[in-house]
């Protein structure tokens, strides 16, 4: 079992739609997790942060589930500027913590 | 204050060779990882060097090595090129494992 996993893609929507985007983790060590955003060709930028109490910036609500190792996203009002591949990433956290990559799943904003 | 630079920023080597690849990390960071991402995947952690140690090691073989040196740049060196570490190849700057800055990468081709 992989050790972060996202749902398949690509996820092809009409501008103005909200669309969620999911992902397990198997690691309940881990203590840190995120939402990167990697544009065609380009380096993983970060989105957001992502807490069990659920944090919203702007269009983009991330939520934790610590219980169930889950991880969400949710994009709402949709541009076409959102089209990218976006990466669920967790953290085992410390000076020695790495970050673990999910395969990514690819978003494509439509007129 | 300037972010992570990494050269060269395309590369084609042959099967069997050997490659060094740079990074300049983000002024305050002493923290550098480097990560794989082969076509169609996520970001495949190979290992991060802290103050001048390697401070974890993903599921990477011995011909992929690094270094850190005093600045904190790194470099990391594959030995016996084989067609498969074809991809991009990222390096990620950080203050004692928090708050990771991506380099734009070196996209490198094995033929």
């Amino acid at each position: 079992r992989k050790e972060v996993e996202q749902d398949p893609g690509p996820f092809n929507v009409p501008e103005g739609a909200t669309v969620a985007f999911n992902c397990t983790y198997s690691n309940s060590a881990s203590q840190s997790f995120f939402w990167y955003r990697q544009d065609c060709r380009k380096e993983p930028k970060l989105l957001m942060s992502v807490y069990s109490s659920g944090n919203e910036d702007g269009r983009f609500t991330a939520q934790l589930n610590r219980a169930s190792q889950y991880i969400s996203l949710l994009i709402r009002d949709s541009k076409l500027s959102d089209s990218a591949t976006y990466l669920c990433v967790v953290n085992y956290g410390g000076s020695q913590g790495n970050l673990i990559f999910g395969k990514g799943t690819k978003l494509s904003v439509k007129p | 204050e300037t972010g992570v630079t990494q050269s060269p920023t395309h590369l084609i080597k042959t099967r069997g060779q050997q490659v060094t690849l740079r990074c300049s990390s983000q002024s305050g960071h002493n923290t550098v990882s480097w990560y794989q991402q082969a076509l169609g995947q996520g970001p495949q952690f190979i290992f991060q060097y802290y103050r001048e140690e390697e401070n974890g090691r993903g599921n990477f073989p011995p011909r992929f090595s690094g270094l850190q040196f005093p600045n904190y740049s790194s470099e990391l060196n594959v030995n016996a090129l084989e067609l498969d570490d074809s991809a991009l190849y990222l390096c990620a700057s950080s203050l004692e494992g928090n708050g990771y800055t991506f380099g734009s990468g070196t996209r490198l081709t094995v033929v």
